[in-house]
């Protein structure tokens, strides 16, 4: 069956530092691979896209990698802040052209 | 419309009552999604509308859920019968496709509590 895995513990770190999240799938082919952020009682937002031909994605402070080979993409939030803390999800294009959605990795940045 | 929008904001209900719950998408998109979340999980997908295309239900737990999307727009997510373990955040999505890249864009979400 189809299956998308992120870090199962919650990541605490420090203001500046760089946050490593990351996203394994098996079982799915996808053409492309998004990250969304979402904060307690919102619903969550899209950040970004890498499509499967692209390796590396950046955008501001957030940089996102793509292995098709290793099934894996990896989130960094480089340089962080404390508004950075929220959880954040990797969604993944399914067979049937839905999205699927990962069960989300909370990120708290202490000051 | 600014974005996706849903009511009620939060809704308590006594166990056995039926709830409707309500998505206004953003307006244009043809796609429509309910997904369920409970505390700390992530999120469950439960019905899926695609312009007059039948509906994707593969998702709903059980024959109390329902939904509809009249004229291709708004849509109401109704739960039958509420039981304690339906308790959780209702959000809706609505989706614009990029030839093959869909993104989703989410409302606040429905916080139901069954008593």
């Amino acid at each position: 069956s189809q299956k998308i895995e992120q870090n199962s513990e919650a990541l605490n770190i420090q203001e500046g530092k760089t946050a490593t999240l990351t996203c394994n799938y098996t079982n799915y082919s996808p053409a492309y691979l998004q990250w969304y952020r979402q904060d307690p009682g919102r619903g969550p937002v899209f950040l970004l896209l890498i499509r499967e031909n692209e390796k590396e994605k950046r955008k501001e402070r957030l940089k996102v990698t793509f292995d098709t080979t290793l099934k894996q993409s990896l989130f960094h939030i480089t340089a962080s802040q404390p508004a950075d803390s929220a959880t954040y999800l990797c969604a993944l294009e399914r067979d049937d052209y839905k999205l699927s959605f990962g069960a989300g990795t909370t990120v708290t940045v202490r000051a | 419309g600014a974005g996706v929008s849903q009511s009620p904001s939060n809704k308590v209900t006594e166990k056995g009552k039926d709830v409707e719950l309500r998505c206004d998408p953003i307006s244009g998109h043809t796609a429509l999604y309910w997904y369920r979340q409970s505390l700390g999980q992530g999120l469950e997908f439960l019905i899926y509308f695609q312009g007059n295309s039948a509906p994707d239900k593969s998702g709903l737990p059980s024959d109390r859920f329902s939904a509809e999307r009249t004229g291709g727009s708004v849509s109401t997510l109704t739960i039958q019968r509420t039981q304690q373990e339906d308790s959780a955040v209702y959000l809706c999505a609505s989706s614009t496709r990029d030839g093959k890249v869909e993104t989703q864009y989410f409302g606040p979400g429905t916080r139901l509590l069954v008593l």
